[in-house]
């Protein structure tokens, strides 16, 4: 989507290996957000940030890690990457006021495929 | 905390008919609330949000939504549906973070 990226757009990796998922924005929203997307559990929040080095935790955080060292790119790090983590992963940024959303806007997703 | 409960899971319905995609929150709070679509393999776009005013919000691609306070519904309508129709609807709050878990609209010829 216009305004933000997300790569690789697709990986296939080993049970156990660290993987690291990139979304870039050139919008200077300072919300960003990752979700994962699963037949049947629509889209999950994992973790989200609201600024520069300041992230908090979702409902499905487990397993994940992200960091946020510019306004720009949030990263998301599977630590150690399981069958359970195959899934599509999507970010999102947003414009918050006093708390309110205004509306996302989304990557195109990455489909991460653990074997 | 404010969720949202979408009750149908997939909808199949025939070109050119009517068609009504239900979403209800819950919340005692003033709520923003959108409607997102998804088209096989891309990500996420907004079809309509509801911040204020009026009830009846109109979107993209001809869809509709009316917010509705007493039953804690906003429901997204189009009145004559076509094959490129087809995708996932995503209805969700802007005050949490939640996402309803996707309606599957499939638009028959």
């Amino acid at each position: 989507d216009a305004g933000i990226t997300q790569s690789p757009r697709h990986k296939v990796t080993e049970t156990g290996t660290p993987v690291t998922l990139r979304c870039h924005q050139t919008e200077n929203h300072r919300y960003m957000y990752w979700y994962r997307q699963d037949p049947g559990h629509g889209l999950r929040l994992i973790h989200y940030s609201y600024g520069v080095k300041d992230t908090d935790k979702g409902e499905v955080s487990d397993g994940y890690s992200v960091s946020r060292s510019k306004t720009e790119d949030f990263l998301l790090t599977l630590e150690s990457a399981t069958s359970s983590q195959t899934s599509v992963y999507f970010c999102a940024i947003s414009e918050r006021v006093g708390g309110s959303n205004y509306g996302y806007t989304f990557g195109s997703g990455t489909r991460l495929t653990v074997v | 905390a404010q969720s949202v409960t979408q009750l149908d899971s997939q909808v199949p319905v025939f070109e050119e008919a009517p068609v009504e995609l239900r979403c209800n929150y819950s919340s005692s709070v003033s709520v923003y609330l959108f409607w997102y679509v998804q088209y096989p393999n891309q990500g996420l776009q907004l079809l309509l949000k509801y911040l204020s005013g009026s009830t009846l919000v109109k979107g993209i691609n001809g869809f509709e939504a009316e917010f509705n306070k007493s039953q804690t519904s906003f429901h997204l309508r189009k009145p004559s549906v076509h094959i490129s129709d087809t995708a996932e609807y995503f209805c969700c709050t802007g005050n949490q973070f939640y996402f309803g878990t996707g309606t599957s609209l499939t638009v028959i010829p």
